[in-house]
């Protein structure tokens, strides 16, 4: 099965920076990777999939690059609402795969 | 709305069996794969099982592959996850979720929880 890491585990910042995350698989993915938030005591929200779609509804603030094996999500400028955890998972192939998630904290 | 229901979850022994089910409104059911999802307490999510819309193939991860099984009722638009010889390690809240580009998933159940315990 594919594994994905996610790097760093916490990141610390302020309301109004710039936020950069990331998933690195263990093989290619073909670009099949989506972000999903997590904030306390709610279900994943999907954010952005296929490396760099938008879900329904999704700021534009919420952006995703990549290829291959290393992808990026970067939030431009943090709103108090974005303080969460963020997991990536990719649909290459069964099994998909979560990571284990970047924390976001103010 | 799109809607995604769980029930069923409760505490087993280890060894025991428990099925879960997942009620689903709000959407042409039968135009939609649905996975089961668990996180354990304090943990990321790990995906589980899928069905696909018609119900013609199923795929499981390997820690439940052979315990697990996954099925639909597309007349009750229901899914139903029969989870067998069931060990601590699967204590979580299972959620429902609905596919979204065969793997993700956009709409997710709010979760039942499986306690596995002595």
């Amino acid at each position: 099965e594919i594994v994905l890491t996610q790097s760093p585990v916490i990141l610390s910042l302020s309301p109004g920076e710039r936020a950069t995350l990331s998933c690195r698989a263990s093989q290619s993915i073909n670009g099949y990777l989506a972000w999903y938030q997590q904030r306390p005591g709610q279900v994943p929200r999907l954010l952005l999939y296929d490396t760099s779609n938008r879900a329904t509804g999704i700021p534009a603030r919420f952006s995703g690059s990549g290829s291959g094996t290393d992808f990026t999500l970067t939030i431009s400028s943090l709103e108090p609402e974005d303080f969460a955890v963020y997991y990536c998972q990719h649909r290459s192939n069964w099994p998909v795969t979560f990571g284990g998630g970047t924390k976001v904290e103010i | 709305q799109v809607q995604l229901v769980e029930s069923g979850g409760g505490v087993v022994q280890p060894g025991g069996s428990l099925r879960l089910s997942c009620a689903a409104s709000g959407f042409t059911f039968s135009d939609y794969g649905i996975h089961w999802v668990r996180q354990a307490p304090g943990k990321g999510p790990e995906w589980v099982a899928v069905v696909y819309s018609d119900g013609s193939k199923k795929f499981y991860s390997g820690s439940v592959q052979g315990r697990f099984t996954i099925s639909r009722d597309q007349s009750n638009n229901i899914v139903a996850l029969q989870m067998n010889s069931l060990r601590v390690e699967d204590t979580a809240v299972y959620h429902c979720a609905r596919d979204f580009k065969s793997g993700h998933s956009d709409y997710w159940g709010q979760g039942v929880l499986v306690t596995v315990s002595s």
